[in-house]
């Protein structure tokens, strides 16, 4: 049983440029949540997809925006990219309605933005 | 959120049991006590919750306080395996709410 995946592991990018990060959730999640990990801190919640809409989102701009797909992948689009993008992005996938339920992460894709 | 306090870094030796604390004293009365650890190179990795009651499995102890304002996660055997940074994350009881990390405590394992 595959865990979350996510691709590619590794981008580097310029300032302005655009990127989109993917994730595959965990067989049988339903809801995918992306976090964004500055080099030594913790993940800091950007957005949550549930039934291919934004159900919750996190204090970052408009320049972060996802998509969530039928088959409940997900993709994390960044515009504009900025130094301070540079970072891991993490997928995390659960089942929405269970509460309290674990959340899965993926190893992360680590961006630098040049 | 409530916000959780935790120790920068601690240290152990290998095969010694290991208590990593967390204060939480502004816990609200529906909010579980969830620990994440995050090993090098890896996304973060559940390891326990709890509401009241002490709770075990197979990675690790999970103690709570009479008072629910701190918990203390137990290892009972570290290994090198185990040095990761732990986040203690409070977690209220319904839906499927994000998880708001602090920057946890980086734990060292010595062989």
């Amino acid at each position: 049983d595959a865990g979350v995946t996510q691709s590619p592991t590794h981008l580097i990018k310029t300032r302005g440029q655009q990127v989109t990060l993917r994730c595959s959730p965990k067989s049988g999640h339903d809801t995918v949540s992306w976090y964004q990990q500055a080099l030594g801190q913790g993940p800091q919640f950007i957005f949550q997809y549930y039934e291919e809409e934004e159900r919750q989102r996190g204090n970052f701009p408009d320049r972060f925006s996802g998509h969530q797909f039928p088959n409940y992948s997900s993709e994390l689009n960044v515009n504009a990219l900025l130094l301070g993008d540079s970072a891991l992005y993490l997928c995390a996938s659960s089942l929405l309605d269970v509460g309290n339920q674990p959340q899965h992460f993926g190893d992360g894709t680590r961006l630098s933005i040049l | 959120d409530a916000k959780t306090t935790q120790p920068n870094s601690m240290e152990s030796n290998e095969e010694e049991p290991v208590h990593l604390p967390c204060n939480h004293s502004t816990i609200s009365g529906t909010d579980y006590i969830h620990w994440y650890r995050q090993l090098p190179s890896q996304g973060p990795e559940y390891v326990i919750h709890g509401l009241t009651s002490n709770v075990n499995n197979r990675m690790a102890s999970l103690a709570i306080a009479e008072d629910r304002k701190s918990s203390t996660l137990i290892l009972h055997r570290a290994t090198l395996r185990d040095a990761a940074v732990y986040y203690c994350i409070l977690r209220v009881s319904s839906g499927n709410t994000p998880l708001v990390f602090g920057k946890g405590t980086r734990l060292s394992v010595i062989a």
